[in-house]
């Protein structure tokens, strides 16, 4: 168990709608990192926020926005779905911003979009 | 010149063989390597990491061989075991220019290796 928590597991949706996914990062890790990993695909980096701020971002679609709450726990929202947005959507968490830092994964949200 | 490139992208090893992945880069300020391995359905965990002032790290099995000049490290499995087939995937990281301490991870497309009993 790497202490992050994801939700939901499993989301099944059609396309056109919007879907929120959220992540609790590990107690005391103040970065959290989003990616997409599509079947048989490698991880695709999509935002980091880093103690609220949002800190970089990779290759994610204007559809999609994140934020990072005071509480540090981060929401992932996708929106006006596609077919090819069906994906695992993988949220990390790490103390700092990921330098010499180890990155704890969640297990995962998975979404399928029909 | 930000990429990490990986190979191969699948591999398949008798157990009690040696498995290696190779990963290559052409940016010289990553400063840190570290390799993920991800079982399925399950988010990737941290196996290894090395810096680039040695040129070999060994924990247990997992061997890193980091060729500085190069610019190529590689993964070595000892003795595979059935319970190793997994995704791995090698990384790079680096400071990215600022005040912050910000860094980015580049990261590998990942090596899918079986290990047939």
């Amino acid at each position: 168990d790497s202490g992050v928590t994801q939700t939901p597991k499993h989301l099944i949706t059609a396309t056109g709608q919007r879907v929120t996914l959220r992540c609790s990062p590990r107690s005391g890790d103040l970065s959290v990192y989003w990616y997409q990993q599509s079947l048989d695909q490698g991880l695709q980096f999509l935002i980091h926020y880093y103690n609220g701020e949002e800190r970089a971002k990779g290759n994610i679609l204007e559809r999609f926005s994140a934020q990072q709450f005071p509480d540090l726990h981060s929401e992932l929202n996708l929106s006006s779905l596609e077919l090819g947005d069906s994906a695992l959507y993988f949220c990390a968490s790490s103390v700092g911003t990921s330098g010499t830092g180890e990155l704890f994964f969640g297990e995962g949200s998975r979404l399928t979009v029909l | 010149q930000q990429q990490v490139k990986q190979s191969p992208q699948s591999l398949i090893v008798q157990k009690g063989g040696i498995s290696i992945i190779n990963c290559a880069y052409e940016n010289t300020a990553f400063d840190y390597f570290p390799w993920y391995q991800q079982f399925p359905g399950k988010g990737p965990a941290l196996l290894i990491a090395i810096r680039p002032d040695v040129s070999e790290k060994k924990e247990g099995r997992f061997t890193i061989s980091f060729n500085k000049s190069a610019k190529q490290f590689s993964l070595h499995i000892m003795d595979s075991q059935p319970g190793d087939s997994a995704t791995y995937f090698c990384a790079a990281s680096h400071k990215l220019p600022g005040e912050d301490s910000n860094y980015q991870l580049i990261w590998g497309a990942g090596t899918k290796l079986i290990i047939k009993p």
